[in-house]
């Protein structure tokens, strides 16, 4: 089992560019998240979903947009990178809200950079 | 909202045993999960406390208070390869599984 894949793992971009994380689950999920890890700062949720066709903001949203058009992928947008951007970000999936069982299955990051 | 406390840094000795504290503030708890990321890979999941008392798996133990707002992660036998970072996490407001900021656990020989 791959688990949960990210795609690209490293990226650099000029401020300005727009690009799209890619994350993949094969554990039938439902529940869809995206962080981004900085140094001193732990993980921060940016936006969710509980499910195929629906997203929801999370802690620190703006500047990004998601899409779940398929239950096993959940994309992350950057429309206008800026450096403040710059930063580890992680894709986790899990099976019942996180209220549940605390436990959710995170992929490898995928580190950006934006200069 | 939620905040949560540990130490920042932590250092042990091989063999040797280390317990590493969290303390929390939120609202509607419903349990204390631990989070174990080496350096430069993905968080992964340690443990998960809903109710009071101690949860032991292998080498590692955590331990809820929720009268006292506090947890704690407790690794035995250290090893090398357990050097790493670990996170307390609680389930926050809207979906979020709310992490603290991390130990940094060093074991030396």
């Amino acid at each position: 089992n791959a688990g949960v894949t990210q795609t690209p793992k490293f990226r650099v971009l000029k401020t300005g560019q727009s690009m799209t994380l890619l994350c993949a689950q094969d554990m039938n999920h439902e529940y869809m998240y995206w962080y981004r890890q900085d140094p001193g700062m732990g993980l921060r949720l940016i936006h969710y979903s509980v499910g195929e066709g629906t997203t929801a903001k999370g802690e620190v949203p703006d500047g990004y947009n998601v899409s779940r058009l398929k239950k096993q992928n959940f994309l992350l947008g950057l429309e206008s990178a800026a450096p403040s951007q710059t930063s580890v970000y992680f894709c986790a999936s899990s099976r019942v809200s996180r209220a549940d069982t605390g436990e959710l299955f995170f992929g490898e990051g995928s580190r950006l950079t934006v200069l | 909202g939620q905040s949560l406390e540990q130490p920042s840094e932590v250092t042990a000795v091989e063999g040797a045993i280390v317990q590493i504290n969290c303390t929390y503030q939120t609202s509607g708890f419903y349990g204390l999960s631990w989070y174990q990321q080496h350096d430069g890979g993905a968080p992964t999941f340690l443990s998960y406390n809903a109710l009071d008392g101690l949860e032991e798996t292998g080498r590692f133990s955590s331990f809820l208070s929720r009268s006292d707002s506090y947890g704690y992660l407790l690794l035995q036998e250290l090893q090398m390869k357990d050097s790493a970072s670990y996170f307390c996490a609680v389930p926050g407001g809207a979906n979020n599984l709310f992490f603290g900021t991390g130990t940094r656990l060093t074991v030396i020989p």
